[in-house]
């Protein structure tokens, strides 16, 4: 079955410290990845994608993405989070096979302190 | 542009009642989708509409129906709510098939049955 799995549900940081959050899929196969963020109060918005070619992909606001293919995975890193930076963060997989379906991680709460 | 736009954005049921969740999106997109969103499970994928006069159940489908009115609506009914249908729940848009996956939201609505 397809899942995604996102292994740290809550992450508390203070400021200017370092970031990575795991993201793995179930199987293989051509897939498209996806990191959403949800700010307090707001809807998901679209914080990087992979879809081919380079597998570290940078996003907005100094986020950046590696997939690692051989390991079903596609962390998420930041070199030095906000406050800003506090929010939830989902991992979603797009498997080229069910092309019309986006699967959904559980989600990682970050709470960035000052 | 609105994007995509939810209504109502709040609302209270009682058990066994009915309601009506709507969609619209104003960016002539072919797929839509709803998720309802529940804490420490990430978003589940309810329904989805490939395009304009197709439907298919995603992972959690089991007390909701849903219509593809045209190209830009895509409402959600609850026949007969019940509590464990107490979530946020989400319409997204999405391109045609090139645009592989990404996902516009809507800014979600919060359904409480009491």
């Amino acid at each position: 079955a397809q899942s995604v799995s996102q292994h740290n549900h809550h992450v508390i940081l203070s400021e200017a410290a370092s970031l990575e959050l795991g993201c793995n899929y179930s199987y293989g196969g051509t897939v498209n990845l996806f990191w959403y963020v949800q700010y307090p109060g707001q809807h998901l918005q679209l914080l990087l994608k992979y879809f081919s070619g380079d597998p570290l992909v940078k996003g907005i606001k100094g986020f950046e993405a590696e997939f690692i293919k051989s390991k079903f995975s596609f962390n998420l890193r930041k070199p030095s989070v906000q406050w800003s930076d506090t929010a939830e963060y989902f991992c979603a997989v797009n498997w080229m096979d069910s092309s019309y379906k986006l699967i959904f991680g559980s989600g990682t709460r970050l709470l960035v302190r000052p | 542009n609105a994007g995509v736009t939810q209504t109502p954005k709040f609302q209270v049921l009682k058990t066994g009642q009915s309601m009506t969740l709507q969609c619209a999106q104003d960016m002539n997109h072919n797929s839509m989708y709803w998720y309802r969103q529940d804490p420490g499970m990430g978003l589940r994928l309810i329904y989805y509409s490939a395009s304009e006069g197709t439907t298919d159940k995603g992972e959690v489908p089991n007390g909701y129906n849903v219509s593809r009115l045209n190209k830009r609506e895509f409402s959600l009914r609850l026949e007969s709510a019940a509590p464990s249908q107490t979530s946020v729940y989400f319409c997204a848009s999405s391109p045609p098939r090139g645009g592989t996956g990404e996902l516009f939201f809507g800014e979600g609505s919060r359904l409480t049955v009491l």
